[in-house]
């Protein structure tokens, strides 16, 4: 158990670029969060998964941002056309919804995203 | 109605000395409510995690007390070290149907030797 891996830890990008990132969950969890923090907050839940569907989306993911879980393993977080105010912590967080009801959820190092 | 409420913003300890971060919540939905340590550049780990139905729980260093007719909760480390100096948050989960967690914006503590 590797715990939740995010790739790539920093992006520095160009205002109006697109942008992709990626999180690997612990190999036997069904649900994956995203989760977007910025300097001196909380992280705000964006989405989760529940194996391959994409079962709640925030009011704060704009049509600029999209997520996808291909076979319900890793997932990637796409930003359209990048804004300033995208700079942000971008945190993935996966869990398993077993018999136990409480089950944790852990979370990845996240990706830094800087806008120029 | 789904804001988690923490306070205070910054807290400095002393060495052995106890920290207390608190919490309230509006929303009697919630159902399970974890505290997260965080380092710079590191993700939030979880510390440990009470559900409403328990007034208390301890692990180690770490309690939660919980007032479920206050609906506050607060941390506590006793014997306060160096190395906890991170900033720590509450959440609360809105329903176990979907595990999103609200987050509290979070306290820097800062123990000095």
């Amino acid at each position: 158990d590797t715990g939740v891996s995010q790739n790539p830890r920093h992006k520095i990008t160009k205002r109006g670029q697109n942008v992709t990132f990626r999180c690997d969950p612990i190999s036997e969890h069904n649900r994956l969060y995203w989760y977007r923090q910025t300097l001196g907050q909380g992280p705000e839940f964006l989405t989760y998964f529940q194996n391959e569907a994409q079962l709640e989306k925030s009011r704060l993911l704009s049509d600029r941002f999209s997520a996808e879980r291909p076979k319900g393993s890793f997932s990637t977080l796409e930003i359209q056309r990048t804004e300033q105010g995208d700079s942000a912590m971008y945190l993935c967080a996966s869990s398993w919804t077993g018999t136990g009801r409480d089950q944790p959820q852990h979370f990845g190092d996240g990706t830094r995203l800087s806008i120029l | 109605q789904q804001q988690v409420k923490q306070s205070p913003q910054s807290l400095i300890v002393q060495k052995g000395g106890i920290s207390i971060i608190n919490c309230a919540y509006e929303n009697t939905a919630f159902d399970y409510f974890p505290w997260y340590q965080q380092f710079p550049g590191k993700g939030p780990a979880l510390l440990i995690a009470i559900r409403p139905d328990v007034s208390e729980k301890k692990e180690g260093r770490f309690t939660i007390s919980f007032n479920k007719s206050a609906k506050q909760f607060s941390l506590h480390i006793m014997d306060s070290q160096p190395g906890d100096s991170a900033t720590y948050f509450c959440a609360a989960r809105g329903s176990s149907n979907t595990g999103k967690l609200i987050f509290g914006q979070g306290t820097t503590l800062q123990v000095k030797p």
